[in-house]
């Protein structure tokens, strides 16, 4: 069962930001939360991931909130190129990702 | 640097044949996982390795699947005899060991149809 709950598709106009958001109320002590996303006909690609602090990278950022039982991933500029199914991951110490059903996200020009 | 390489991209066969997808992951990578995604059940883990050994199966769906890891840089997922609902897009990914913060990489899968 997947622990993750996001919204199923999102929408954006190119070249503003978009809020990506994720619920995972079950998340334990040591689970790290990771963001993937998958373009069409590709494999899922690595975006980000974090603990408890906040997180940038080239690609995005992730602002955890502060229980940790959701967080949000940013990408500053929408691009074409950013629509993706993004899914977000809890990592447990078992080593075992739970993918949910992702957010699709579409970036109108 | 190369990524996860998967063979062969897409196949094609008839119901009841066996079917080997490959994978071959990143150097230096000690975690290898084999995952199946379809329309109707999205991405599932089907078994993962570490250090070539075989760590959790509980994924795959029966004993017509198996997957092998006979060196660190080669696994096979093996389908035997194939079926109509085996059809789907199959997905390899490798990562480092040690944590749960280590993300995965993953292939560009094999496109699986079983008529």
């Amino acid at each position: 069962d997947a622990k993750t709950t996001q919204p199923n598709s999102m929408e954006s106009n190119e070249e503003e930001p978009v809020h990506l958001p994720c619920n995972h109320s079950t998340i334990s002590g040591t689970d790290y939360i990771h963001w993937y996303r998958q373009l069409p006909s590709q494999g899922p690609e690595y975006v980000i991931h974090g603990l408890t602090s906040n997180v940038n990278n080239r690609m995005a950022s992730l602002a955890i909130a502060e229980d940790r039982k959701s967080s949000t991933l940013i990408l500053h500029r929408a691009t074409l190129r950013d629509a993706a199914v993004y899914y977000c991951i809890l990592r447990d110490a078992g080593n075992q990702f739970y993918f949910g059903t992702g957010t699709s996200l579409t970036v109108i020009p | 640097d190369a990524g996860v390489i998967q063979s062969p991209r897409h196949e094609v066969t008839e119901m009841g044949q066996e079917v080997t997808l490959r994978c071959k992951p990143i150097s230096g990578h000690n975690s290898l996982f084999w995952y199946r995604q379809t329309m109707m059940r999205g991405l599932e883990l089907l078994i993962y390795f570490n250090n070539n050994v075989p760590i959790d199966d509980s994924g795959m769906p029966e004993d017509r699947f198996s997957a092998k890891m006979p060196n660190a840089s080669f696994s096979t997922l093996k389908i035997q005899p194939s079926e109509p609902r085996d059809s789907a897009v199959y997905f390899c990914a490798s990562s480092l060991a040690g944590g749960s913060y280590q993300p995965q990489h993953f292939g560009d899968g094999t496109r699986l149809s079983i008529l």
